[in-house]
């Protein structure tokens, strides 16, 4: 089983406030990645990292930024939440391999911004 | 532009029976695809995977079928149980260059009644 964290589960907040998701992996994961999802929509990716101090924005734009400053550790950051930041973001991880990429994901951080 | 297409929103099935999820892709430098599973309020959790030098790949009650020159795979579940019920999504990544990224499609809903 995967161990991959992320708190809190879920969040509402208010317009204009600053929040960091956290994610944290206990596998030694080298790529860790950030995902946006809607309900009945496909998971965008936002942030990915190949290692600390290696980060790099996704395919969806988005005003999180994200930081690595260790291995384990990739929080991602909103400065002044909006409503329209309201979602699931999903952190997930990936060992380094030669070939193919499984992503194995943590449970999720519901984010209500009202 | 969808690169990866779940065209069923939504799968109901009998417990016992076969579950038929399909996924369609557009990228040929597509050659590694993914099933993933969702419950509500979780993460995916990676279910199997298939590469394209293969055509299947079995892992006890789920297997994935891949048709490259039409560029359709499939996941069946045999038999179906009640709590194979969730969110099913569909994912493909290219190797060599941007091998970690995976692309998913929208999800199908797969309901399995007792």
């Amino acid at each position: 089983e995967a161990d991959i964290y992320q708190t809190p589960r879920y969040l509402v907040i208010g317009t204009g406030k600053k929040i960091t998701l956290e994610c944290s992996q206990t596998m030694g994961h080298d790529k860790m990645y950030w995902y946006q999802q809607d309900p009945g929509m496909e998971l965008h990716l936002i942030h990915y990292s190949y290692g600390v101090n290696s980060t790099e924005k996704g395919d969806l734009s988005s005003e999180s930024t994200v930081s690595r400053i260790r291995t384990e550790h990739f929080p991602l950051t909103l400065e002044s939440a909006r409503p329209s930041h309201t979602s699931q973001y999903l952190c997930a991880s990936s060992a380094r391999a030669g070939g193919y990429n499984e992503q194995f994901f943590g449970p999720g951080t519901r984010l209500t911004v009202l | 532009d969808q690169q990866v297409k779940q065209n069923s929103p939504s799968l109901s099935v009998q417990e016992g029976r076969i579950s038929i999820l399909n996924c369609d892709y557009t990228n040929s430098m597509f050659d590694y695809f993914l099933w993933y599973k969702k419950y509500p309020a979780e993460g995916p959790t990676f279910l199997i995977s298939i590469s394209s030098i293969k055509d299947k790949n079995e892992d006890g009650r789920f297997t994935v079928f891949l048709n490259k020159s039409a560029k359709h795979l499939s996941l069946h579940i045999v038999p179906s149980q009640p709590g194979d019920s969730a969110v099913y999504f569909c994912a493909a990544s290219r190797s060599g260059g941007s091998n970690y990224k995976l692309t998913f499609g929208k999800g199908t809903l797969l309901t399995v009644n007792p």
